[in-house]
């Protein structure tokens, strides 16, 4: 079945870079996803990947995607302090006629001054 | 715009009582998705609707919980004879078409006593 699975923590200094690491399980996934989820708030979509690319780069951050390994990152250039919150990916296929997303357990990311 | 708005915000009940919950999705989104996210857990799907009725409903845990979406924009998730195991957030999220990028709402945070 599908599985998702994400370090639980990391902890970075303000200015450094943050990578949070991400395995999946299902070679059919079709969209790879990063949600940022801020205490007692929802998800916020930070990025996605089709699962035909190998990076993509907004802004600060960049996805690296190695389809073979079924690895997915997230690297967060120049962590603020307000970046601190949990991070989830989530892998989906549309095979079942919708995307159905499977979520990972979520990173803590806690960035400190 | 207005994004994806849930209500109420917090819910305590009793064992063995009844809740709803409802969802506002993005005017002019078609799909529409609840989840279920238990404490340090990612989210996990329970229903998807498209339009008015409910195209996959194989998240849901057992029969005590029922959506509806009756005019393809709101929708109401229903729990009946809540159990303390029912305790955690509900999320919403919608999305143009089926396909498309999901948008989340702040959740419901259910507590059951």
């Amino acid at each position: 079945g599908e599985d998702v699975e994400q370090s639980l923590f990391l902890s970075v200094r303000e200015g450094d870079s943050s990578v949070i690491n991400c395995t999946y399980t299902d070679s059919s996934s079709t969209y790879l996803y990063w949600y940022k989820q801020e205490p007692g708030a929802g998800l916020q979509l930070l990025t996605y990947i089709f699962s035909n690319m190998d990076m993509k780069q907004d802004q600060r951050l960049t996805v690296l995607l190695n389809k073979k390994d079924k690895h997915l990152s997230l690297r967060i250039a120049d962590t603020q302090t307000g970046d601190s919150a949990i991070y989830f990916c989530a892998e989906s296929t549309v095979n079942t006629g919708f995307q159905k997303l499977v979520f990972g357990t979520g990173t803590r990311l806690l960035v400190s001054p | 715009g207005a994004g994806v708005s849930q209500t109420p915000s917090n819910k305590v009940t009793e064992k063995g009582k009844y809740v709803e919950l409802r969802c506002d999705p993005i005017s002019g989104h078609t799909a529409l998705y609840w989840y279920r996210q238990s404490l340090g857990q990612g989210p996990e799907f329970l229903i998807y609707f498209q339009g008015t009725g409910a195209a996959d409903d194989s998240g849901l845990p057992n029969d005590r919980f029922f959506a509806v979406r009756p005019e393809g924009s709101v929708s109401t998730l229903k729990i009946q004879r809540t159990e303390r195991g029912d305790s955690a957030v509900y999320l919403c999220a919608s999305s143009w078409t089926a396909g498309e990028t999901q948008y989340f709402g702040p959740g419901t945070r259910l507590l059951v006593l």
